[in-house]
């Protein structure tokens, strides 16, 4: 099982242009989420998915679009970047929510700078 | 609102013991643990949910103080590969329940 994956690892844009950062987990998960993370600020929810065809906005939402098509894919989407979201950017799954014994699993991470 | 995580760093010679706290404003069902090592994604510790017990490490424990809304990860005889930065993730008890909101993290360097 390659458990969490995500596509790029590492991506420079230009202000002002779009892109798609995937997600994809084989381990049949619900629940999915979007973090972003940058120095000092610990992880900070984007959007969350418990189940296909839902999203919700996390913490941070502003900027940032979601689609779960697929049980098992999880799309973020910049439609005009800004220098702001340069960041570190981690997809996770769990089986359910919080309130049951199910721990998170996080991809590898994509590294994004927005010049 | 993000929990609050205290000490903010710490350091420790092998063998050594510490304990890194979590607190938070709101009511919490449960509290995630997870150590991100420097370049790596966050990887699971401990969960605990309230009047439950406790899920995760062997060499690891932690308390939940339901009433004070707090809890401790207690890392005993500390080892080189201990190192890492420690972040706690809270569930809220009511609305929003699926998602967690974690702390700014404990950085934790254990020196030979």
């Amino acid at each position: 099982n390659a458990g969490v994956t995500q596509t790029p690892k590492f991506r420079v844009l230009k202000t002002g242009q779009s892109m798609t950062l995937l997600c994809a987990q084989d381990m049949n998960h619900e629940y999915m989420y979007w973090y972003r993370q940058d120095p000092g600020m610990g992880l900070r929810l984007i959007h969350y998915s418990v189940g296909e065809g839902t999203t919700a906005k996390g913490e941070v939402p502003d900027g940032y679009n979601v689609s779960r098509l697929k049980k098992q894919n999880f799309l973020l989407g910049l439609e005009s970047a800004a220098p702001s979201q340069t960041s570190v950017y981690f997809c996770a799954s769990s089986r359910t929510g919080t309130r049951a014994y199910n721990e998170q699993f996080f991809g590898p991470g994509t590294r994004l700078t927005v010049l | 609102q993000q929990p609050v995580q205290s000490p903010q760093a710490v350091i420790l010679r092998e063998g050594e013991d510490a304990v890194i706290n979590c607190s938070s404003s709101k009511a919490l069902y449960s509290v995630h643990w997870y150590r991100q090592k420097h370049g790596e994604a966050p990887v699971f510790l401990m969960i605990l949910l309230k009047g439950g017990e406790q899920k995760g490490h062997d060499k690891i424990s932690a308390s939940f103080n339901e009433k004070k809304q707090q809890s401790s990860l207690y890392l005993t005889a500390s080892q080189l590969s201990y190192s890492g930065t420690y972040f706690c993730g809270t569930g809220a008890s009511g609305a929003g329940s699926y998602q967690l909101t974690f702390g700014k993290g404990t950085k934790l360097s254990v020196i030979p």
